[in-house]
């Protein structure tokens, strides 16, 4: 086991709602990413958060949007759900660079 | 823009036979290349790395990767296969215009091993 928590492990919604993910880090980590796997795919890069801040984000709408809490929890908030958004979101807490620590996933279906 | 490729979607192997699961990259400048494994319902498990250095990389779980920068190529072996390393595999890189944890994955190969 990793040490990264994700809530809920699955969860439906319908097209137009928004959905809020949770993740807690492994202890110790101060830096948490967010990727999106759909279905037989590799994960791709929603952003990531380094002490609260947001400092690096791929190819997605604002739309996605986070949050970093001082014990380096998250959230990941996704508005006006689309069918394509259903997906695996998986965080991942690192210390060191590039090395990451994945919780298992919140499994999402957009109605 | 960093890429990498899986040509295989799934490879077969027997059990305590060899095994290799293939990835090729593209990327400008020097290459962070990485192998994760993720097993069904569970998130991805960090198997080794190459930064610099000596291009055979070695991992966990007995697993290794050798870079060869000739052949653009980061493929992962492992001498004896148990039916335990069945799972998908991921390579991915470093996209070094994004944040230090931004990686780009490839598409994944199914790893089957027989008894």
């Amino acid at each position: 086991e990793t040490g990264v928590t994700q809530s809920p492990t699955h969860l439906i919604k319908t097209r137009g709602q928004q959905v809020t993910l949770r993740c807690s880090s492994q202890s110790g980590h101060n830096t948490v990413s967010w990727y999106q796997q759909a279905l037989g795919q590799g994960p791709q890069f929603i952003f990531q958060y380094y002490r609260e801040e947001e400092n690096g984000r791929g190819n997605f709408p604002p739309r996605f949007s986070g949050l970093q809490f001082p014990n380096y929890s998250s959230e990941l908030n996704v508005n006006a759900l689309e069918l394509d958004d259903s997906a695996l979101y998986l965080c991942a807490s690192s210390s060191e660079a590039e090395k990451l620590f994945f919780g298992s996933g919140t499994q999402l279906s957009v109605l | 823009a960093q890429s990498v490729a899986q040509p295989e979607d799934q490879v077969n192997v027997a059990e305590g036979n060899p095994l290799t699961v293939k990835c090729t990259y593209s990327v400008s400048g020097n290459p962070y290349l990485f192998w994760y494994v993720q097993y069904p319902n569970r998130g991805l498990q960090f198997l080794l790395k190459y930064i610099t250095g000596d291009n055979l990389v070695k991992g966990s779980y007995g697993f290794e990767a050798e870079f060869n920068k000739s052949q653009t190529s980061f493929h992962l072996k492992k001498p004896s296969a148990l039916v335990s390393d069945s799972a998908l595999y991921f390579c991915a890189v470093r996209d070094w215009g994004g944040a230090t944890n931004k990686l780009i994955f490839g598409t994944g190969t199914l790893l089957a091993v027989q008894p």
